[in-house]
């Protein structure tokens, strides 16, 4: 148990749905993170918020979209996505210049 | 951007066997960690690791940073051991607020 939590866990949707992600922490850490992985392949980053700002996109598709409402709260909002984009998303926080704690993540799966 | 490559790719050993996993990358890091990911998904954290040797319990890590790579040691593996060992590195640092580099991991396999 890290003390981020991400919801839901398992998530099936087809092409034309929107969905979100949810990551919550109540770790008072300062950095929120989105990470991809898919099979075969590494952790890909995605996005980081630090105090609620955007500080990091990595070339992520716009099918995909953020959103820090606190500090406490991450969402990757999510609509018409490839059968590719199907993954674990993982959800990550860390405290100032410490290591990163990661949620058990959200296994998507596009139809 | 950094590279991050791990070797071996696949491991299998009986339990109690001592193994080292290893993690190069390719330019100077701010941190560096090794994470166990169990069946299920979970990232666990086991080292945070920039330079120097760690021990917690049965693993222990080093990182020698000029050099840049990193060790992890198993000794008297157990079966709850399996599971995918990743190693990531943060170039950043700083106000860069901890952008991790993934290598593409260990997939380890203990059997009884």
């Amino acid at each position: 148990e890290t003390g981020v939590t991400q919801t839901p866990r398992h998530l099936v949707m087809g092409m034309t749905n929107k969905k979100s992600l949810k990551c919550e922490q109540h770790l008072g850490h300062n950095a929120m993170y989105w990470y991809k992985q898919s099979a075969k392949k590494p952790l890909e980053l995605m996005f980081v918020y630090n105090f609620k700002e955007q500080t990091e996109n990595n070339s992520v598709p716009s099918r995909f979209s953020p959103e820090c409402p606190n500090s406490s709260h991450l969402f990757l909002h999510l609509h018409t996505l490839q059968p590719e984009d199907s993954a674990l998303y993982l959800c990550a926080t860390r405290p100032s210049g410490d290591t990163q704690y990661f949620g058990p993540g959200t296994r998507l799966t596009v139809l | 951007g950094i590279q991050v490559e791990q070797s071996p790719p696949d491991l299998i050993l009986q339990e109690g066997a001592n193994s080292t996993l290893r993690c190069n990358f390719s330019d100077s890091v701010n941190n560096l960690q090794w994470f166990h990911q169990n069946p299920w998904g979970q990232l666990i954290n086991l080292f945070y690791i920039p330079s120097g040797t760690k021990q917690n319990g049965r693993l222990s890590a080093t990182t020698v940073a000029t050099e840049r790579y990193s060790l992890l040691y198993i000794s008297s593996s157990q079966t709850t051991d399996s599971g995918v060992y990743f190693c990531a590195v943060d170039s950043a640092g700083g106000t860069s607020y901890g952008k991790l580099t993934f290598g593409q991991g260990t997939i380890l396999t203990v059997h009884p």
